[in-house]
């Protein structure tokens, strides 16, 4: 899978939106962004995914840079729920098997 | 629908005990998924299984670490003689498909600690 990279923390105030970036600069065009979160103590969470246009779901939107080396999850309003880690995976649509490959993530903090 | 259900959700073995955890995927998948997440440390995937088969087990470590998905009943992940370097949680997903649009759906996770 190709990398991706993330920043390791944001913070963000209740009620407010949050835009957590990804840069996949090496993505292939069979790609797919995906993206999970994990609540402490829980398991990992789909929460999105696109392949070249723009998505959205009950929970976010997903903004994909043009020449697709970039992506942005987007939460309309945080809660203290949110509080989680992101993560942004690549999957190729072909060749990527099983795994997801999960990096280091995005601790996301929510403040009231 | 109910969701992807492991059990035990902890699970406390003594050194060289053997540790069964189990994993019921969504109704409707076939494809089953095991990873680990060590303490302060990010999830690996261990191995993919479909319905008698194991697809894929690059991620699980050669010796002590079985894995199976029977035609009926969950499927199970067994470490033999545990080591106190087993202690983490262990989550099994599953997937109606494997391209690269199908989304993996994570259960609670099972906490293993040895003592």
């Amino acid at each position: 899978d190709a990398k991706t990279t993330q920043p390791n923390s944001m913070e963000s105030n209740e009620e407010e939106p949050v835009h957590l970036p990804c840069n996949h600069s090496t993505i292939s065009g069979t790609d797919y962004i995906h993206w999970y979160r994990q609540l402490p103590s829980q398991g990992p969470e789909y929460v999105i995914h696109g392949l070249t246009s723009n998505v959205n779901n009950r929970m976010a939107s997903l903004a994909i840079a043009e020449d697709r080396k970039s992506s942005t999850l987007i939460l309309h309003r945080a809660t203290l729920r949110d509080a989680a880690v992101y993560y942004c995976i690549l999957r190729d649509a072909e060749t990527s098997g099983s795994r997801l490959t999960f990096g280091e993530g995005t601790q996301l903090t929510v403040n009231p | 629908n109910a969701g992807v259900m492991q059990n035990p959700r902890h699970l406390v073995r003594r050194r060289g005990q053997e540790a069964r955890l189990r994993c019921s995927p969504m109704k409707g998948h076939s494809h089953v998924y095991w990873y680990r997440q060590l303490p302060e440390e990010g999830l690996k995937f261990m191995v993919y299984l479909q319905k008698e088969n194991i697809i894929d087990e690059s991620g699980m470590p050669k010796e002590r670490f079985s894995a199976e998905f029977p035609k009926e009943g969950p499927s199970i992940l067994r470490i033999q003689q545990v080591v106190r370097g087993d202690s983490a949680a262990y989550f099994c997903a599953s997937s109606l498909g494997t391209s690269g649009f199908d989304e993996q759906y994570f259960g609670p996770g099972t906490r293993l600690t040895v003592t």
